[in-house]
């Protein structure tokens, strides 16, 4: 079975800080596929990110930076210079070959005050 | 513009009625999945569909039922079996040609009881 431990249950920061936000998982698969997803109030869960276990490149896109270890099975994520924008609750997911669904952390909220 | 497009918004059930959230997708997708989220937690997959008039029981499928007549049409029954239906609930869909692809959300229905 698949676990994913989003340990962060709240961040608050104020603008412009930087936040970090932690997943950590579990398979047995030696191929699987990580995901972040960002849900704002409004409900909808927007895809940020994709990788695969092979992969373990670091990746930079605008703000956000994605830092995946697979000694540590951590996928951990990182907004530099937050805007109030940011705020939402973000999901790490896994899924593995032959499983249909994605397995979610619990999600982090970000809150981000001006 | 392709996306996936859920109705109502706001939904209430009385003891004892099955109401149906509608999910549709121009985005051509085979596959499309009904999640719940509950506070605090990630979403859990209650039932998914691979193809036109097949579908598969996910984790949490009792007190659920679907249908797929339709590829771009993939509508959830809350039936008066679900003793707790009072949740958050996502639609998403995804090509999928492999497991990697990611899925794509809707705007989620929320669910409460009278």
């Amino acid at each position: 079975a698949q676990k994913v431990t989003q340990a962060q249950t709240e961040i608050s920061v104020v603008e412009k800080e930087d936040v970090t936000l932690d997943c950590v998982y579990e398979t047995r698969d030696t191929t699987y596929y990580l995901f972040w997803y960002k849900q704002p109030p409004s409900g909808e869960l927007v895809f940020l990110i994709r990788r695969n276990s092979f992969d373990e490149q670091n990746e930079i896109s605008g703000r956000y930076s994605w830092n995946f270890q697979k000694s540590t099975s951590s996928f951990n994520f990182t907004i530099t210079a937050s805007q109030v924008v940011d705020s939402a609750v973000y999901f790490c997911a896994l899924r593995v070959p032959g499983d249909y669904k994605l397995s979610f952390g619990a999600g982090t909220t970000v809150t981000v005050r001006a | 513009d392709g996306g996936i497009t859920q109705s109502p918004k706001y939904l209430f059930r009385k003891e004892g009625q099955n109401v149906t959230l509608s999910c549709e997708q121009n985005l051509n997708h085979d596959a499309m999945y009904w999640y719940r989220q509950d506070p605090g937690q990630g979403l859990r997959l209650i039932y998914y569909s691979q193809i036109v008039n097949d579908f598969q029981k996910g984790d949490i499928a009792e007190g659920y039922s679907v249908s797929r007549e339709k590829k771009e049409s993939f509508p959830l029954t809350v039936t008066s079996a679900q003793k707790n239906p009072t949740a958050f609930y996502l639609c998403a869909s995804s090509d999928d040609r492999g497991f990697s692809q990611p899925q794509h959300f809707g705007d989620g229905t929320r669910l409460s009881i009278l």
